[in-house]
């Protein structure tokens, strides 16, 4: 099946800060997901984004699927950005959503 | 529109017994998918129901069972519930499978087995 690897695995940020957070796959998708698990444990759907590129207020994410990777951007990062970001994918023959081990985002005020 | 809700939150179980959680999906949504959630594993698919039938399933044992009812709520139960079950157990819902289309998770039960 489908690998699925994200980077950096933590990150901490000063509030106000750009991030980056990256996701490869090993297999061509035709879905690639992008959720927020905040610390209370609720993960909220961040995109649907199989390929090209979305923005939605300060968070915007791009898929290049010729080249098996996706990128969360978030600019002027808040505190309650905080939380574990997961990205996860499928492939057209494949039959479940697989995710990656997620990064780890601390944003300090 | 409701979100998907799950219950009960928490669960606190023996080990032996056996546990059921419920899960009421999106209002339209037919797929319901359950995930396991550690902190050694990760995120794990174990089942998802479209239309009342099981789709796809994923590596767990047969002690892990579900379904899915006609108004498209789903339940999840665990028999002979082992120290290492205690997870916290997310379902999520979507219009067509999370194969095709976005997946909107509940808060998730997180069992305790003792």
């Amino acid at each position: 099946g489908i690998q699925v690897e994200q980077s950096p695995p933590d990150l901490i940020l000063q509030e106000g800060a750009n991030s980056t957070l990256r996701c490869n796959f090993s297999d061509s998708v035709n879905n690639l997901q992008w959720f927020h698990q905040n610390p209370w444990g609720q993960l909220i759907n961040l995109f649907y984004i199989p390929s090209g590129t979305k923005q939605n207020g300060r968070l915007s994410a791009t898929t290049v699927a010729t080249e098996r990777y996706s990128l969360l951007y978030i600019s002027s990062s808040q505190t309650t950005d905080s939380g574990v970001y997961f990205c996860a994918a499928t492939t057209s023959y494949g039959n479940k959503l697989v995710f990656g081990a997620g990064t780890i985002l601390r944003v300090k005020s | 529109k409701a979100g998907v809700t799950q219950t009960p939150r928490y669960l606190i179980k023996t080990r032996g017994q056996q546990v059921t959680l419920s899960c009421s999906p999106i209002s339209g949504h037919r797929s319901v998918s359950w995930y396991q959630q550690t902190p050694g594993q990760g995120l794990q698919f174990l089942f998802e129901y479209f239309s009342e039938t099981q789709r796809n399933k994923g590596n767990f044992p047969g002690r892990f069972s579900g379904r899915q009812f006609s108004n498209s709520r789903s339940e999840m139960n665990v028999s002979t519930l082992e120290l290492g079950d205690s997870a916290l157990y997310l379902c999520a819902s979507s219009y067509q499978g999370g194969r095709d289309s976005p997946l909107h998770f509940g808060n998730g039960t997180r069992l305790t087995v003792t």
